[in-house]
């Protein structure tokens, strides 16, 4: 089974500040990673499919990259509306599709 | 508009089984493959299993193997899970999703349900 590994686990920062979430696969996935928005009581919502592609909706303040093992989800200009847990899934060997641990956003 | 609406939730005892159903529309079923995924309460998310766009590739994570089916109706444009010889460690949100190629891979889920929970206490 792939571990996948996300970092920090808490981010707090200001509105209008660059969020910059890591996340780590134990052998590599190519560019089969995929990233989600969940806030409480709600679905998660798709954000980037593919490592780097934005799915249908998303903001372009959303942007991915990575390749292999290392990837990153990066919020240009953070907004009250962008608290949420954030997890990456590595979408290319089953099983099962993992999903990282989340990383916890906070606006200050 | 696309709708995924599971069903089938509530508490049950342990050792019990339970069949959870996730009724879709707004899109060709048929064409999607369909994955489960729970939350167990204060954790990440986890996938459970996976079905092809035709029923015929069914793949488990190894915590629910060997107990558990999923399966698909495309006439009625519903997706099952039953999950059988229940645990405490069963206890989570259950959501359906949409999403990869025909057998599930790749890409990612566009398409969530809001969860049922199953909740498996005595």
């Amino acid at each position: 089974e792939i571990v996948v590994t996300q970092s920090p686990a808490t981010l707090s920062l200001s509105p209008g500040e660059r969020a910059t979430l890591t996340c780590r696969a134990s052998q590599s996935v190519r560019n089969h990673l995929a990233w989600y928005q969940h806030k409480p009581g709600q679905a998660p919502r798709l954000l980037i499919y593919d490592a780097t592609d934005r799915a249908t909706g998303v903001s372009a303040r959303f942007s991915g990259s990575g390749f292999g093992t290392d990837f990153t989800l990066t919020i240009s200009s953070l907004e009250p509306e962008d608290v949420a847990v954030y997890y990456c899934q590595q979408r290319s060997i089953w099983p099962p599709h993992t999903f990282g641990q989340g990383t916890k956003l906070e606006i200050k | 508009q696309v709708y995924l609406v599971e069903s089938g939730g509530g508490v049950v005892q342990p050792g019990r089984s339970l069949r959870l159903s996730c009724s879709v529309s707004g899109f060709t079923f048929s064409d999607y493959a369909f994955q489960w995924v729970r939350q167990a309460p204060g954790k990440g998310l986890e996938c459970v299993a996976v079905i092809s766009h035709d029923g015929i590739n069914k793949r488990y994570t190894d915590s629910v193997r060997g107990r558990s089916t999923i399966s698909r109706d495309n006439y009625k444009n519903t997706l099952y899970l039953e999950v059988g010889s229940l645990t405490h460690e069963d206890t989570a949100v259950y959501y359906c999703a949409r999403g990869g190629d025909d057998n599930g891979d790749y890409g990612g889920l566009d398409y969530w349900g809001q969860g049922t929970l199953v909740t498996v206490s005595s």
